[in-house]
């Protein structure tokens, strides 16, 4: 199998305090790992490449300062949300790759900043 | 920049009858396709793919066929049941050298299957 585990499923925020979420590849090593936001009833959009050792790559408009990511080990990267603000209230969603073209994703960290 | 877009948002089909989705590219470098099936609150699910150096693949009831000529993506979703409702995106990406890069979705389509 190839399953993607996310964690917290779920957090709510005050604006101004950063958030960490976790995805973790259970069953087998990811070298990539990506990072989605999603906003109601729209599409994934591509927000960065993060690469095991390595600093992530951003899609143009995403600010690398402020989402945060780490990809220590080959099986977890992590995404902060820093200074958090109501227009970041978003679905957040990883995927890991094991090489290859083939996406594994996880089932989403809903964020709602109030 | 380029992207993958979908004709209908929205899609109605009766119960056991067929479905297709489509979808448009614009990437003429994108040798990889997939379709995805999304239901409220969830990650993205895999359905089917397909490569670019063909042009039909069949799953489990379900169809997916590439027009490369036209960049045209389908899905084809035979004898509908109720748990096939759910929004469909397809996505598209590129294998590089260093790896394969992100995917690029199309805006999806809401699949409702009526009783």
């Amino acid at each position: 199998g190839a399953v993607v585990s996310q964690h917290p499923s779920w957090v709510i925020c005050k604006s101004g305090t950063s958030v960490k979420i976790e995805c973790r590849s259970l069953d087998f090593q990811a070298t990539t790992m990506f990072w989605y936001r999603q906003f109601p009833k729209q599409s994934l959009m591509l927000m960065a490449t993060s690469n095991e050792g390595s600093k992530a790559t951003y899609e143009q408009g995403v600010e690398k300062d402020k989402f945060l990511i780490n990809h220590a080990s080959l099986t977890l990267s992590t995404l902060t949300v820093t200074s958090a603000h109501p227009e970041d209230s978003s679905f957040y969603i990883c995927s890991a790759g094991k090489g290859g073209n083939t996406q594994y994703f996880g089932p989403g960290t809903r964020l709602t900043v109030l | 920049g380029e992207s993958v877009g979908l004709h209908l948002p929205t899609l109605s089909v009766q119960e056991g009858d067929n479905s297709i989705i489509n979808c448009a590219y614009s990437n003429s470098a994108s040798d990889y396709f997939i379709w995805y099936k999304q239901e409220s609150g969830k990650g993205p699910q895999f359905i089917i793919d397909i490569r670019s150096n063909m042009d039909k693949r069949q799953g489990q009831r379900v169809t997916v066929l590439l027009n490369k000529t036209v960049k045209h993506l389908s899905l084809q979703i035979a004898a509908t049941q109720p748990g096939d409702s759910a929004v469909y995106f397809c996505a598209e990406n590129a294998y590089s050298g260093g790896g394969a890069d992100g995917l690029t979705f199309g805006k999806g389509t809401h699949l409702i299957i009526q009783p």
